[in-house]
């Protein structure tokens, strides 16, 4: 099983300031099978990014995904109030998918 | 639009047994593997089980195989989850959800229903 690890488990920040959200694999994934997802308080998950890179419909150009091998990150140029939320990555290349245990972005 | 509906939910003792359906609209049901997300209160998300559009292929979390069965009736555009032998760590709220369209695609899921509260307690 492939386990993701998140960090910062919680970011502290202002809107307009940039966040840098990372995702660590414990072991390579296979061919970019990485994806983003957004959740705020008592909604379903929103996907941000898919294939690592590939922005979901919808999601504004702040949000930029990147990565490969073990080392993914989600970066969000000018935090909007709207961003303010819990992050997870989940890996769909071997099975059982499984998710990180979340970033929560948090206003400072 | 698409729209992903789950029903089922509700309070069962351990032991027993409770079936969570989604009834899905707006899209080609057959056409897509479809898949059950849990979330447990408080904590992250867990992937559960897929299912692939002809029942040819289906996939669990290790820790409910044997217990769970994923299927689906592609003439009544619904997907189903029966849950048996459910435990206290069971309980949460259970999202069917469904992929981007794609070969390479089947685990991003772009659509989530609204959840169904399973609660396993005596």
């Amino acid at each position: 099983e492939i386990v993701l690890t998140q960090s910062p488990g919680t970011l502290s920040l202002s809107p307009g300031e940039r966040a840098t959200l990372s995702c660590r694999a414990s072991q390579s994934i296979i061919r970019y099978y990485l994806a983003w997802y957004q959740q705020k308080p008592g909604q379903a998950p929103r996907l941000l990014f898919y294939g690592a890179s590939s922005r979901a419909t919808g999601i504004p150009d702040r949000f930029s995904g990147s990565g490969s091998g073990t080392d993914f990150t989600l970066t969000i140029s000018r935090l909007e109030p709207e961003d303010f939320a819990v992050y997870y990555c989940q890996q769909y290349g071997s099975s059982p998918w499984t998710f990180g245990q979340g970033t929560k972005v948090e206003i400072k | 639009e698409v729209q992903l509906v789950e029903s089922g939910g509700g309070l069962v003792q351990p032991g027993g047994s409770l079936r969570v359906s989604c009834a899905a609209s707006g899209f080609t049901f057959n056409s897509y593997w479809m898949s059950w997300v849990r979330q447990a209160p408080g904590k992250g998300l867990e992937w559960v089980a897929s299912i692939k559009q002809d029942e040819s292929e289906k996939y669990y979390v290790d820790s409910v195989k044997g217990r769970f069965a994923i299927s689906r009736d592609n003439a009544k555009n619904t997907l189903h989850l029966q849950m048996n032998s459910l435990r206290a760590e069971d309980t949460a709220v259970y999202y069917c959800a469904r992929p981007v369209w794609g070969p390479e695609t089947r685990g991003a899921f772009v659509y989530w229903g609204q959840g169904a509260l399973v609660t396993v307690s005596s």
